[in-house]
């Protein structure tokens, strides 16, 4: 069945660094787009960066950019997310989502299981 | 960017009961437009996408309806496994953005 599994999280102080991972099984990842998107806690969901099937076309929100690196390994199934200068405000719960497409238009499914990412010092 | 405001921000009904909630979008967003499901400590689960398409295996008193500025998602009959908070989220451009939530409990 189509699974995401992100890993990486966890306790970091501000200023630091994370890497985020997220394994992908039972569909081709190759040929989707893929996304990370976050929950604060008791707050709602904030999409973060995007990178294309191929790795060529990536977005950032504002408020990471410029901090954060989206990027893939097609030949490991894998999706990143490189958190560097890390905030208060960066806490949350991160998730990876497989991209979908019809027509132009997108949405997330499946969602991964997120993986909680707390900056404090 | 696009603003996504849902209403209401909170909900209370009964099992059984038709439920509606709103999303508009700040600019026209044709119908990029998908509606997802949150239970406490779970990930969003998607229900509608394009504004009105049914997610497979999602049970069909799930229903989506709008286009342009002002969406709806309704529940026909409440079920006990429905009262969970539900998020719209427009794909007409990037950065992608998600209304704020409307927490449906029950009565």
């Amino acid at each position: 069945q189509v699974q995401l599994v992100e890993s990486g999280g966890g306790l970091v102080k501000p200023g630091g660094s994370l890497r985020l991972s997220c394994a992908a099984s039972g569909f081709t990842f190759s040929d989707y787009y893929m996304s990370w998107i976050r929950q604060a806690p008791g707050k709602g969901l904030e999409w973060v960066s995007y990178i294309s099937s191929s790795g060529s076309t990536i977005y950032y929100a504002d408020s990471v950019k410029g901090r954060f690196t989206i990027s893939r390994d097609n030949a490991k199934n894998s999706l990143y997310l490189q958190m560097n200068s890390l905030r208060a405000e960066d806490t949350a719960v991160y998730y990876c989502a497989r991209q979908n497409f019809q027509l132009l238009k997108g949405w997330f499914d499946p969602w991964g299981q997120g993986t909680l990412v707390t900056v404090s010092s | 960017d696009i603003q996504m405001t849902q209403s209401p921000s909170s909900l209370s009904a009964s099992v059984g009961d038709r439920v509606t909630i709103t999303c508009r979008a700040s600019q026209s967003i044709s119908s990029y437009l998908n509606w997802y499901q949150q239970i406490p400590g779970k990930a969003p689960n998607l229900l509608i996408y394009a504004a009105s398409s049914l997610q497979s295996g999602v049970p069909s008193r799930f229903s989506g309806s709008g286009s342009g500025t002002d969406f709806t998602l309704t529940i026909s009959s409440l079920q006990p496994e429905d009262f969970a908070t539900y998020y719209c989220q427009q794909s007409y451009s990037t950065p992608y953005t998600f209304g704020q939530g409307t927490k449906l409990e029950i009565k």
